[in-house]
């Protein structure tokens, strides 16, 4: 199974800040990796797909980068609806795997 | 628009079957570019993939769980199954139902998510 590491486990911020989150994956996989956005007692929401595409919808301060074993999603300029935890996940083989969750807290 | 609905019991006994349905509506599970899976999340805990099908029938499980689990299709064509047989308290977590991509950048995504279903085991 390909091992999804990210850090940090959470981060304080303030809207208008920028927040990156680092994704690491245990073996390359390309550019085969989502981004997604989940809030307290809801489903997970798809950001990014393929590293770096934003899916339809999503906020252009939402970016990804990175391929073969190290990724980053940034926020630029927080908004209040972007206080949430998100989760990284490969996409590249099976098992499917997903990274610890990173935790974006308000300041 | 699709939208997905998993429904079934909340509470389930130490070593029985955990049994959840998938209800789709605007879709098709038995058409299109895409697969329908299983994914659980233990309270404040990270996400894991269980299984998936195919709109053909064929399935993948996760090695983890691989023993213990069935995915099926409804013959309604808007529904599929999770069965997990011999469960535990390590069982207990919301259950999510996803819609997957195949092909293209974005295949192995789930853009469609149900809103989750709670499964406690205990006695």
């Amino acid at each position: 199974d390909i091992l999804m590491t990210q850090s940090p486990s959470s981060v304080s911020a303030s809207v208008g800040d920028s927040v990156t989150i680092r994704c690491r994956a245990s073996q390359a996989i390309g550019s085969w990796l989502a981004w997604y956005q989940q809030k307290p007692g809801r489903a997970p929401k798809l950001l990014i797909y393929s590293a770096s595409t934003l899916q339809s919808g999503v906020p252009s301060r939402f970016s990804g980068s990175g391929s073969g074993t190290d990724f980053t999603l940034t926020i630029s300029s927080l908004q209040p609806d972007d206080f949430a935890t998100y989760f990284c996940q490969q996409t590249y083989s099976f098992p499917l795997t997903f990274g610890g969750g990173t935790k974006v807290e308000i300041k | 628009q699709v939208q997905l609905q998993e429904s079934g019991p909340g509470l389930v006994r130490p070593s029985q079957t955990l049994s959840l349905t998938c209800t789709a509506s605007g879709a098709s599970v038995t058409r299109g570019d895409y697969f329908w899976s299983w994914v659980r999340q233990p309270a404040g805990k990270g996400l894991e993939w269980i299984g998936r099908i195919y709109t053909s029938g064929s399935t993948n499980y996760n090695p983890s769980l691989k023993s213990r689990v069935t995915v099926s299709l409804d013959t309604s064509k808007t529904q599929f199954t999770l069965n997990l047989s011999s469960v535990t308290a390590a069982d207990t977590a919301v259950y999510y139902c996803a819609r997957g991509s195949v092909g293209g950048y974005s295949s192995h995504t789930f853009d469609v998510w149900g809103q989750g279903k709670m499964v406690t085991v205990s006695s």
